[in-house]
């Protein structure tokens, strides 16, 4: 079985300052992980992803996330906010060498003040 | 490249009307294909997925259904439409075999009076 908590259904930040969004999953074999991105009224767009390669993974607009399967942790972090970033973010796991069907998290809204 | 096409962007439909939603996928063959509704402020739920032409897999019992009738083309339907399915639905794909990520389409926002 797998599943996956995003912590924080809301985070807020000040343009400039760090982001950290919190993830962690479940999973009785090694996963797959995904964060991905959706702007109001738009489809989802992959930022990046893990697949048993290196535990640190850099995706696209600055972001990046660390595989800590220790902590069963995979947060998505930023060092600076632009008020472009303000978006729902969503934290997939799926079985790799299993199922075919992702599990999605209920989603971090990010919320980006001048 | 490969792109994923879906439509109608937006759909006002009374109640008890029939729906239909269309997506294609161009650029790829033989595609595993899902369709997800996201209400509002909630997560993604899983209505449909599909393996192949003719194979469809229903997540969650309601009075939706789907249809592959070619192998790029995957369509959301429904008879009489209720209250509670307004939402968005987002149509994705994702290439064969138990790896690779999905990639969507821009959504559908479906309102019912």
């Amino acid at each position: 079985a797998q599943s996956v908590t995003q912590l924080d259904s809301h985070v807020s930040v000040s343009e400039g300052t760090p982001v950290l969004l919190r993830c962690n999953y479940s999973s009785s074999y090694s996963p797959s992980l995904f964060w991905y991105v959706q702007h109001p009224n738009k489809g989802l767009q992959l930022l990046l992803k893990y697949t048993s390669a290196a535990t640190l993974v850099k995706g696209i607009n600055g972001f990046e996330a660390e595989f800590k399967k220790s902590e069963t942790s995979f947060h998505l972090t930023k060092p600076s906010a632009h008020m472009s970033d303000a978006a729902e973010y969503f934290c997939v796991v799926r079985l790799s060498g299993g199922s075919y069907i992702p599990t999605f998290g209920r989603g971090t809204s990010l919320i980006v003040h001048p | 490249s490969q792109t994923i096409h879906q439509w109608p962007a937006t759909l006002v439909q009374p109640v008890g009307s029939p729906l239909s939603l269309e997506c294609t996928v161009e650029g790829t063959s033989n595609p595993n294909l899902y369709w997800y509704r996201q209400a509002a402020g909630r997560g993604l739920q899983l209505l449909f997925y599909s393996v192949g032409i003719g194979q469809i897999s229903s997540e969650v019992p309601q009075n939706l259904s789907a249809s592959r009738p070619q192998d790029r083309q995957f369509i959301l339907s429904s008879k009489k439409l209720l209250l509670s399915d307004s939402g968005f639905y987002l149509c994705a794909w994702k290439s064969q075999g138990n790896t690779g990520e999905l990639f969507f389409g821009e959504g559908s926002r479906l309102t019912v009076l």
